[in-house]
């Protein structure tokens, strides 16, 4: 079955600077990509996702990318802000989503 | 509010009891997606279903059972409760399976002494 690898475990940058978060599976058969931001205390909610036929997608300060062929993909935030801070989750689904361990990401001011 | 419902919100147990969590998915969703969620242990996937069928089994123990009714509503049976079963239980819908978004709902925090 699917598995995902998700790093680094935690994360701390200077607000206003960039963060990126990895993430590798094993099925090559997956062909959807979401990400969700886990507020403390709150619900996972997805913040954005990618599909196996593009290589990048960017909404604002947040893009990810895509390398089917490593199977591996990534989510970059820019301009990081306070309100950035959260657990961040990678998710890759064929017949089912399978997420990955988190990240817990800290904006320092 | 992403109109998913769980209750109840808080478990209090004892081991060797069996408890019951509900779900009631957002109007339109045909898929239910149960999820476990322990202390540094991710979003681990139990289940889902979709218009009322099994459509694919995750890392779930045989202690664990679950169901969707014909309302489309689920429930998530737990039984034989152990410590280490002590968790944040998530559910989730989707429009579509496997490939759309997931709209979560508040968690059931089941707690077992």
């Amino acid at each position: 079955g699917e598995n995902v690898e998700q790093h680094p475990s935690t994360l701390s940058v200077q607000e206003g600077d960039s963060a990126v978060i990895k993430c590798t599976y094993s099925d090559s058969a997956s062909n959807y990509f979401p990400w969700y931001k886990q507020e403390l205390g709150k619900r996972p909610q997805l913040i954005i996702d990618i599909r196996s036929n593009v290589g990048e997608k960017k909404d604002q300060r947040i893009a990810v990318t895509l390398n089917k062929t490593a199977k591996h993909f990534s989510l970059h935030i820019t301009e990081t802000q306070p309100e950035d801070s959260a657990v961040y989750f990678c998710a890759a689904s064929d017949d089912k989503i399978i997420f990955g361990k988190g990240t817990r990401l800290h904006i320092l001011p | 509010d992403s109109g998913v419902t769980q209750t109840p919100k808080h478990l209090i147990t004892a081991t060797g009891q069996r408890v019951t969590l509900r779900c009631s998915p957002r109007s339109g969703d045909l898929s239910v997606y149960w999820y476990q969620q322990s202390l540094d242990q991710g979003l681990q996937f139990l289940i889902q279903y979709y218009n009322g069928e099994e459509r694919a089994k995750g890392n779930i123990l045989e202690r664990f059972s679950a169901q969707q009714f014909p309302d489309l509503h689920s429930e998530l049976n737990l039984s034989s409760l152990e410590l280490g079963d002590s968790a944040l239980y998530f559910c989730a819908s989707s429009v579509v399976p496997d490939t759309g978004e997931l709209f979560f709902g508040e968690g059931s925090r089941l707690t077992v002494l």
